[in-house]
């Protein structure tokens, strides 16, 4: 079962905005409003930043957005700070009742 | 306050069993599905399968169907995840999480190291 895919590694100076994507086909990203993303900091768990392709949980900084077009969604991070360097990966609901993870990416704020 | 706390680390070699654990609190285990997830070290996130506390019905990633079991216990609010037979392959980090509606997962256990080692 093929995972969504995500760039490696995307990276910004603080202050700027970055765009990661997360492409998938019309059996998961495109058939369903159904994208969630999550931020991992190292050895920690994720964490909740994004569902429903771009609703944000309470909490959680309006700097992070999310967005869908066609087979691919994106999360965008405006004001990048220094704290926002992590692992992120997206999620979409798949059909058969599944869910499958995107490939993951690096953001390092330089 | 709605937690998921996952029993702690295990070392197992090769061809063991295991069973390891989601313990839920601060909401109707029943009302939402868990659902585990693998990461192998270095690498990202797996998605591995899920249960409906309610019934028990599952739904496996084919890439794990037949590899592991997820059960639930509704009189103790906790979710497992067994192997009958570990494998080297089988090391990772893996993680439970609620999930809500058709593909949010919020919140996370703490996560659950397995190290299968000869």
């Amino acid at each position: 079962q093929s995972a969504l895919t995500q760039p490696a590694s995307v990276s910004g100076s603080p202050g700027q905005s970055i765009t990661i994507s997360c492409t998938g086909t019309s059996s998961d990203v495109g058939g369903y409003y159904y994208v969630s993303w999550y931020q991992q900091h190292p050895g920690k768990a994720p964490k909740l930043m994004i569902y429903d392709v771009s609703n944000r949980p309470s909490g959680v900084s309006n700097r992070f957005s999310g967005s869908k077009s066609g087979n691919t969604a994106s999360l965008t991070i405006s004001g990048l700070q220094a704290e926002d360097e992590a692992d992120y990966y997206c999620s979409s609901y798949r059909s058969s009742s599944n869910n499958v993870f995107g490939t993951g990416t690096k953001v390092t704020v330089l | 306050e709605v937690q998921l706390v996952q029993s702690g680390a295990e070392v197992k070699t090769p061809g063991e069993s295991l069973r390891i654990s989601c313990k839920v609190s601060g909401y109707n285990f029943t009302s939402s599905w868990i659902t585990w997830v693998r990461q192998m070290p270095g690498k990202g996130l797996e998605w591995m399968g899920r249960i409906d506390p309610s019934d028990s019905y599952t739904s496996y990633s084919p890439s794990f169907q037949g590899h592991v079991t997820i059960s639930a216990d509704k009189s103790s609010n906790t979710a497992y995840l067994q192997w009958s037979t570990l494998k080297a392959s089988d090391t990772a980090i893996y993680y439970c999480a609620r999930l809500k509606g058709p593909n949010w997962f919020d919140p996370w256990g703490q996560g659950t190291l397995v190290t299968v080692s000869s």
